[in-house]
């Protein structure tokens, strides 16, 4: 069964930092791009940052750069989300799911097929 | 910076035709694709690279394009359809989710 399961979650202050992990099995995890995707209380979907197969190409959302950073682990199976300088706005649910990423007659696809239920981050005081 | 425009809610009796709307600028030079989203329950892929249904998704959903607009159909919409669906597409190095719509059976 493929199955992706986040952990790391949790209330932390507004500064603060969190690591999230997302362990993944049912599949070939080394064969596969990468991200995580957010949701606040009451909002929509955010996109938050993406990583390649070898970790070479990183992407991040405008709202997070410089404050997050992606990582991987293909002999753990493992994706990771390093949180610093968490603001009261990241809170949300943290999902990990698998990407699938490339060109087809000449137009970009990305879509995720495969999901984790996610981890709730809060940043209160 | 690139925005898709969703509908925020869309109702439909059960039995009838759902059309969920997504608009963005030349939105049919990228793929887009669909999302079911239920409350406490992870999102699912429905419909990718425009058209394509995923695997296990029922036939009644089906994907199309136009122009600047995706256009995600549910025939026969039952009560289990109830959700959240936001479109997706990728632009300029950054993934973009439409607002969504919240589609009710009623």
């Amino acid at each position: 069964e493929l199955q992706l399961v986040e952990s790391g979650g949790g209330l932390v202050q507004p500064g603060g930092s969190l690591r999230l992990s997302c362990a993944a099995s049912g599949f070939t995890f080394s064969s596969y791009e990468m991200n995580w995707v957010r949701q606040a209380p009451g909002k929509g979907l955010e996109w938050v940052s993406y990583i390649s197969i070898s970790s070479s190409t990183i992407y991040y959302a405008d709202s997070v750069k410089g404050r997050f950073t992606i990582s991987r682990d293909n002999a753990k199976k493992s994706l990771y989300l390093q949180m610093n300088s968490l603001r009261a706005e990241d809170t949300a649910v943290y999902y990990c799911a698998r990407v699938w990423f490339g060109t087809t007659n000449n137009y970009y696809y990305y879509y995720m097929d495969v999901w984790g239920k996610g981890t709730t981050v809060t940043v209160s005081s | 910076s690139y925005e898709l425009t969703q509908p925020p809610s869309v109702s439909v009796s059960p039995g009838q035709t759902a059309s969920i709307t997504c608009s963005g600028d030349k939105l049919g030079d990228k793929y887009a694709c669909w999302y079911q989203h239920k409350p406490g329950q992870s999102p699912v892929l429905v419909i990718y690279e425009h058209t394509k249904r995923r695997s296990g998704i029922p036939e009644r959903f089906s994907g199309s394009n136009s122009g600047n607009t995706a256009t995600l159909t549910i025939s026969g919409t039952q009560a289990m359809d109830e959700a959240d669906y936001y479109c997706q597409a990728w632009d300029s190095s950054t993934v973009i989710f439409g607002g969504g719509t919240k589609l009710t059976v009623l």
